[in-house]
């Protein structure tokens, strides 16, 4: 199946400053990334999604981008604030309809 | 919240006991999932409901058992279970439609067999 991958399995960031979480992929035939945070004791919550015919896009304070050529997608956090503490993990889908998650990178947030 | 509850929230059985998780989305969505969250493992999925039918069993053990009754609700009925099975059971929702939707999940359930 579909192998979804992440550089780093944590990430440690002063409070203010910048996270970029990167995440790796083998399909190249997904066509649909999404980035979710999930907190301690909760689900997983959407931030972020790109389409494939895009390369970039932005949120609040958190923009995605999509690199095809080398498959690889990454999330940037502006100002990284305590709160943003979490596992982020990226998932890839295909034409099936399914999901395929990454194993997550550990944000923690230095105040 | 997203919209999608799960109960029960906390879950400790025992190996030959049965029990049975709860999922219920309140977003109009069309599409169900049941999801395994293991320490240091990716998400797992496990099966997929469109419109109430079953469409993927992603090599789930017969001891979960899935059910869908409506497209709001949906159950995992856990029978003689083995202590790996524990880990966190995500329900999630979406809509089907031919481009791609956002996947919703609920909070999960934490099991634990003992």
């Amino acid at each position: 199946g579909e192998s979804v991958g992440l550089h780093l399995p944590t990430l440690s960031v002063q409070e203010g400053d910048n996270s970029i979480i990167n995440c790796a992929y083998s399909n190249s035939a997904s066509d649909y990334f999404i980035w979710y945070k999930q907190e301690s004791g909760k689900g997983p919550q959407f931030i972020i999604d790109i389409r494939s015919n895009m390369d970039k896009r932005q949120g609040q304070r958190v923009t995605v981008l999509l690199n095809k050529t080398v498959k690889h997608l990454s999330l940037q956090i502006a100002a990284t604030q305590p709160g943003d503490s979490a596992v982020y993990f990226c998932a890839e889908e295909t034409g099936a309809n399914n999901l395929f998650f990454g194993t997550g990178t550990r944000l923690t947030v230095i105040p | 919240e997203t919209g999608v509850t799960q109960t029960p929230r906390h879950l400790v059985m025992g190996m030959t006991n049965k029990k049975s998780l709860k999922c219920e989305q309140h977003l109009g969505h069309n599409a169900m999932y049941w999801y395994k969250q293991s320490a240091k493992k990716p998400l797992e999925l496990m099966f997929v409901y469109n419109f109430k039918e079953q469409t993927e069993n992603n090599s789930v053990p017969s001891r979960f058992s899935p059910e869908c009754p409506n497209s709001s609700h949906l159950f995992l009925h856990l029978h003689t279970l083995q202590p790996e099975d524990s880990a966190l059971y995500l329900c999630a929702s979406r809509r089907a439609t031919s481009t791609r939707e956002t996947q919703y999940f609920g909070p999960g359930t934490r099991l634990l067999v003992l």
